[in-house]
């Protein structure tokens, strides 16, 4: 059983850095999304795929923030210049349509120095 | 705007002793309403969607029930095994993002 998956696990790096993150969806689920979730609160909404074509963004995905799905299937999360208020767990997650459920990956724990 | 209150932030229960978690919400033609668990430094692992009040959905331990304005989970003689974080959201209007709760940290005693 191949869930959604996401590499790497986790990620230190120093403030001003650039990372990506990437994201594999479940094989047949053609929705992607992405969330971001900080200790003690719920995951927060930045952007979501189908297919290829981004269809929501979150006034949370700063200019420094951008996200591609080149192929429809599995997607990065590249932040720019890194700033410690980006130290979060970043979640991914998919579904096979709408109407469906959401499963989500384990995540990229991201810290900011 | 759409907004998901859980309560309470955490709750302590010995095995065996039965409760429940609330979830409220407010949102714009709602189109499900989800649990989640997650466990620390993990994702969060679906485990219901419900779609309209009065309907119910059970899972080992576990009873979620809707109504029109919250959900309830009801856990049935946990076991420390069900200790995690329980997560609502709720999907509503012609958006298809996931507005989240900020949970309820469970805890059994054994």
């Amino acid at each position: 059983d191949t869930g959604v998956s996401q590499d790497p696990r986790h990620k230190i790096t120093k403030r001003g850095q650039n990372v990506t993150f990437r994201c594999d969806p479940i094989s047949e689920h053609n929705r992607l999304y992405w969330y971001r979730q900080t200790l003690g609160q719920g995951p927060e909404f930045l952007t979501y795929f189908q297919n290829e074509a981004q269809l929501e963004k979150s006034r949370l995905l700063s200019d420094r923030f951008s996200a591609e799905r080149p192929k429809g299937s599995f997607s990065t999360l590249e932040i720019q210049r890194t700033e410690q208020g980006d130290s979060a767990m970043y979640l991914c997650a998919s579904s096979l349509d709408q109407s469906h459920e959401q499963y989500f990956g384990p995540g990229t724990r991201l810290t900011v120095t | 705007e759409d907004q998901v209150t859980q309560s309470p932030e955490a709750l302590r229960l010995q095995e065996g002793e039965s409760s429940s978690l609330n979830c409220s919400y407010t949102v714009s033609g709602l189109r499900g309403l989800f649990w989640y668990r997650q466990d620390p430094g993990k994702g969060p692992e679906f485990l219901f969607t419900l779609y309209s009040a009065g309907e119910e959905k059970e899972k080992e331990r576990l009873k979620a029930t809707l109504t029109k304005k919250e959900s309830f989970l009801h856990i049935t003689a946990p076991k420390p095994e069900d200790s995690a974080t329980y997560l609502c959201a709720v999907r509503g209007g012609a958006t298809n993002k996931l507005i989240f709760g900020t949970g309820t940290l469970l805890a059994v005693q054994p």
